[in-house]
C-alpha cells in the first residue's frame, strides 16, 4: 500500500525567504503526486500535480515541486514566501492501480513578518 | 460549477446520537471519498465509491459508521451512536475519471463535527 511521510509538523520561516516543504513517498510503481494547501477553515486546494513527464513541476501561487525517484521523494518549494503563504501543506500519493489518494499529515507552514 | 457542497459545515450533538454528514460532489465525477481530518491522525481516507459504488472502506473506524451513494449527485456518512472521539474535520472530495487514472481530488469545505 502507498504512504506519505511529512517529516516536518511546523516549519516557520521569515517572509520573503525561500522554502522548501519535505515529502517521502512510499509505493512500488510509477506514482502521482500532489500538493495541496488548506488555509484555516478551508477546504484543501491543489496547488500542483505530478503524473509523469518533466520531474520538475510548476504550480499556483509560484509553487513548484521537484520528483526525485532516487530519493523517493517530492519536495515543495518557494523562491519567496509571502505571509499569505500561512497554512498547513499536504503532500499526497496516488497509484494507477486504484484511485484513492492517500495523505501526509501535513505541515503547518507559520511566516515571521 | 459550485464545487462539492457539504452539509452542514458545522455539528454539534450528544454522544450517543446519530449523525449523518452529506455531499454533493461536482456534477460529472466518477469518484468520490469520504477523509476525516484530526490533529492525532491527520487525514485520513475512509471510503471512496466510483460510479456509485463502494470501492474501498478499510479506512471506516468501526461498524458505527456507514457511508451510501444512492445515486451519482449524493452520499451520505452516518455515524451512530456518535461518540466524543468521533470529533473531526470530515471532508467529502471528488474527482473525475480519466483513461490514465489521472485522478485529481477536489475538496469540499468541510463539515466539523464536535460530539459531546
Amino acid at each position: 500500500a502507498q504512504s506519505v511521510t511529512q517529516p516536518d509538523i511546523h516549519i516557520t520561516v521569515s517572509e520573503g525567504a525561500s522554502l522548501e516543504l519535505r515529502c517521502n513517498y512510499s509505493y512500488g510503481a510509477t506514482p502521482y503526486l500532489f500538493w495541496y494547501v488548506q488555509s484555516p477553515g478551508q477546504g484543501l486546494q491543489l496547488l500542483l500535480k505530478y503524473f509523469s513527464g518533466d520531474t520538475l513541476v510548476q504550480g499556483i501561487k509560484g509553487f513548484e515541486a521537484e520528483f526525485k525517484r532516487s530519493q523517493s521523494s517530492f519536495n515543495l518549494r518557494k523562491p519567496s514566501v509571502h505571509w499569505s503563504d500561512a497554512a498547513e501543506y499536504f503532500c499526497a500519493v496516488g497509484t494507477y492501480r486504484d484511485d484513492k489518494i492517500i495523505f501526509g499529515k501535513g505541515t503547518r507552514l507559520h511566516i515571521l513578518p | 460549477d459550485a464545487g462539492v457542497i457539504q452539509s452542514p459545515r458545522h455539528e454539534v450533538t450528544e454522544m450517543g446520537q446519530e449523525v449523518t454528514l452529506r455531499c454533493k460532489p461536482i456534477s460529472g465525477h466518477d469518484y468520490l471519498f469520504w477523509y476525516r481530518q484530526t490533529m492525532m491522525r491527520g487525514l485520513e481516507l475512509l471510503i471512496y465509491f466510483n460510479n456509485n459504488v463502494p470501492i474501498d472502506d478499510s479506512g471506516m473506524p468501526e461498524d458505527r459508521f456507514s457511508a451510501k451513494m444512492p445515486n451519482a449527485s449524493f452520499s451520505t456518512l452516518k455515524i451512530q451512536p456518535s461518540e466524543p472521539r468521533d470529533s473531526a474535520v470530515y471532508f467529502c472530495a471528488s474527482s473525475p475519471w480519466t483513461f490514465r487514472g489521472e485522478t485529481e481530488a477536489f475538496f469540499g469545505q468541510g463539515t466539523r463535527l464536535t460530539v459531546v
